[in-house]
């Protein structure tokens, strides 16, 4: 069974500075996918980014982007530039690519301040 | 185009009671999740519908849930004889294929509560 770790349970960040948040997780499988999702106050999932694990290249997207270490099974999420909008509940999950369901790890409550 | 639905969005029962949860997914996705929250604590797997039928419900925590899906759409999570340790988010996703590594939409959740 797959596993994931999210060893931050809170962090707080200056607005306008860097952050990262730390997710390992443990599998056999070799393809999988890998997802951080926040969830603000409103309860609403946002999906944030996703990796696959077959690509070595890291994933980006605006202001946000990952360290995908997958001989070390890390995924970290690095925000730059942190806004105060960014402040929420931050999950990382695993997929596998032949299941279904996606393991989630205990979550990083993010606090950005001004 | 509209994101995934749920209702009620609180609700608040008696033990003992049932209560019945509702998921419109996103138009087209064929692939549907339940999810549930507790409290301060991440995302535990219920059930994975593809169309109507569920290939893993192994996530279920008792007999007490079930749930079922019609017309490749709507899903109602259904729990009898409601116990208080059932209090938490339920969560609906869909996503728009089988399921292989796609990413999953989520909707706004469910708050029960069971007094």
């Amino acid at each position: 069974a797959q596993t994931v770790t999210q060893s931050q349970p809170e962090m707080s960040v200056q607005e306008a500075e860097t952050v990262t948040l730390s997710c390992t997780y443990d599998t056999s499988e070799s393809n999988y996918y890998l997802f951080w999702y926040k969830q603000p106050p409103s309860r609403q999932m946002i999906l944030v980014i996703r990796q696959e694990a077959y690509k070595q290249q890291n994933a980006t997207e605006n202001r946000f982007s990952v360290n995908f270490q997958k001989a070390a099974k890390s995924f970290s999420l690095k925000i730059s530039d942190s806004q105060l909008g960014d402040t929420a509940m931050y999950f990382c999950a695993f997929g596998q690519s032949s299941g279904s369901r996606l393991t989630f790890g205990e979550g990083t409550q993010l606090t950005v301040n001004p | 185009g509209a994101g995934v639905s749920q209702s009620p969005s609180n609700k608040v029962t008696e033990k003992g009671k049932d209560v019945e949860l509702r998921c419109d997914p996103i138009s087209g996705h064929t692939a549907l999740y339940w999810y549930r929250q507790s409290l301060g604590q991440g995302l535990e797997f219920l059930i994975y519908f593809q169309g109507n039928s569920a290939p893993d419900k192994s996530g279920l925590p008792s007999d007490r849930f079930s749930a079922e899906r019609t017309g490749g759409s709507v899903s109602t999570l259904t729990i009898q004889r409601t116990q208080q340790e059932d209090s938490a988010v339920y969560l609906c996703a869909s996503s728009s294929n089988r399921g292989l590594g796609e990413t999953q939409y989520f909707g706004p959740g469910t708050r029960l509560l069971v007094l």
